[in-house]
Formats: C-alpha cells, sequence, structure tokens
C-alpha cells in the first residue's frame, strides 16, 4: 500500500534561515510526488512536482529513490512562506484519473 | 485563471439526513475527484470520475455516498444519510486540462457538520 509520511507537524524558523520539510513515502512502482501548500484560509494550491524539476517561489524538492524521500527545500525562508505544506503521492497509472495519497501536513511558520 | 468552485462553503445538518455538495470542475477537465479531511488529520481520497463512471473508489466511499455529473458542468457528491463522523471538510478537485492528468486543482472545500 502507497504511504507519505511527513514527520514534522510544525516546523518553526526564523526569517532567513533555511528550511527543509521532509517527506518520505513508501510506493512498490514509479512515484509521481507533488507538494501542495495551503496558506491560511484559502484552498490547496499545487507548489511542485517532481517531474517538472522547477523552483517555485524559491522551493525545490528532489525525488531521491534511494532513501525514498522527496523533501521541500528553501533556503532563505521569508514570512509569507508561512503555511500548512502536504506532500502527496499520485499513483498507480490508471486509465481514469489517479488518486492522490497524502500526507500528515507540516505547518511551517516563519518568524520574524 | 480558471477554478473550481464548490458550494456550500459549510453545510450543517442533523444525523440521518441527505446532504448533495457540489462542485463545477475547470472546464476542460476530464478527471474529477472527491476528498475529505476530518479535523486534525489528512485529507483522504474518496472517489475518481472520469467518463462518467466511478474510476477508483476508497474504502470509505461506501454505499452510503454516490456522486454524479448531472449536466456539463456540475460534479455531485451525495452522501444519502449522514453520520456523526461524515463531518469534515470535502474537497472536490479536477485535473486533465494543460496540466496534465495528473495535475489536480483543487475547490475551497465545503464544511459539512453533521449534528
Amino acid at each position: 500500500a502507497q504511504r507519505v509520511t511527513q514527520p514534522e507537524k510544525l516546523l518553526s524558523v526564523f526569517k532567513g534561515a533555511p528550511v527543509e520539510l521532509k517527506c518520505n513515502y513508501s510506493y512498490s512502482g514509479s512515484p509521481e510526488l507533488f507538494w501542495y501548500v495551503q496558506y491560511s484560509r484559502q484552498r490547496l494550491q499545487l507548489l511542485l512536482r517532481h517531474i517538472s524539476r522547477e523552483s517555485i517561489k524559491g522551493f525545490t524538492a528532489d525525488l531521491n529513490k534511494g532513501e525514498t524521500s522527496f523533501h521541500l527545500k528553501k533556503p532563505f525562508a521569508q514570512e509569507e512562506d508561512s503555511a500548512m505544506y502536504y506532500c502527496a503521492l499520485s499513483g498507480p497509472v490508471g486509465g481514469g484519473g489517479n488518486k492522490l495519497t497524502f500526507g500528515t501536513g507540516t505547518q511551517l511558520k516563519v518568524e520574524l | 485563471e480558471p477554478e473550481v468552485t464548490q458550494t456550500p462553503s459549510h453545510q450543517v445538518t442533523q444525523m440521518g439526513q441527505e446532504v448533495i455538495l457540489r462542485c463545477v470542475p475547470i472546464s476542460n477537465h476530464l478527471y474529477f475527484y472527491w476528498y475529505r479531511q476530518i479535523l486534525g488529520q489528512k485529507v483522504e481520497f474518496l472517489v475518481s470520475f472520469y467518463n462518467n463512471e466511478i474510476s477508483e473508489k476508497s474504502e470509505i466511499f461506501d454505499d452510503q455516498f454516490s456522486v454524479e455529473r448531472p449536466d456539463g458542468s456540475n460534479f455531485t457528491l451525495k452522501i444519502r444519510s449522514t453520520k456523526l463522523e461524515d463531518s469534515a471538510m470535502y474537497f472536490c478537485a479536477s485535473s486533465g486540462g494543460t496540466g496534465g492528468k495528473d495535475t489536480q486543482y483543487f475547490g475551497p472545500g465545503t464544511r459539512l457538520t453533521v449534528l
């Protein structure tokens, strides 16, 4: 069964400090991994997906198949980064859309 | 930028009553989903829908739940006889446009409270 683990419920950092939100997954096939962000009172928004290998709002995430991890990183935290971050795994590949399996989320708090 | 919309934002109902949660997916999307999040817990998959039929459902999605796409724009989730444990935030999502099948776009959610 597929599973996503986010070990930290809350991560508190100072503005300008590096951020790393941890995500580990368990999946037998080739995973598609995503990070979603939910700002206060807003909807879940896609932040990035591993396939596109892009940097969004200064965040990056690298899929490490050996460690089954997809940690989210940002070198310098900004106050506006404070939000709930969810790691999600898509699969198995099917003809009718792919369900997302979410982690429990990590609340990032950036302090001044 | 087009968005998924959901109505109502908050629904309060009595145990045993039927509720219908409504969603308008992004117009050129082909795949539709419902998820729920019980307070303090993770977002959980309920059902996916494609080509006018359920493509996958979770164990949570029992006979009390049904989905429908009654016209070209709406996607509904019906809970036939609500239980206290159905109280949760329900999210609709859609995918299949230029973002590809795998990129799901979420609505703002409907908070369902069962008394």
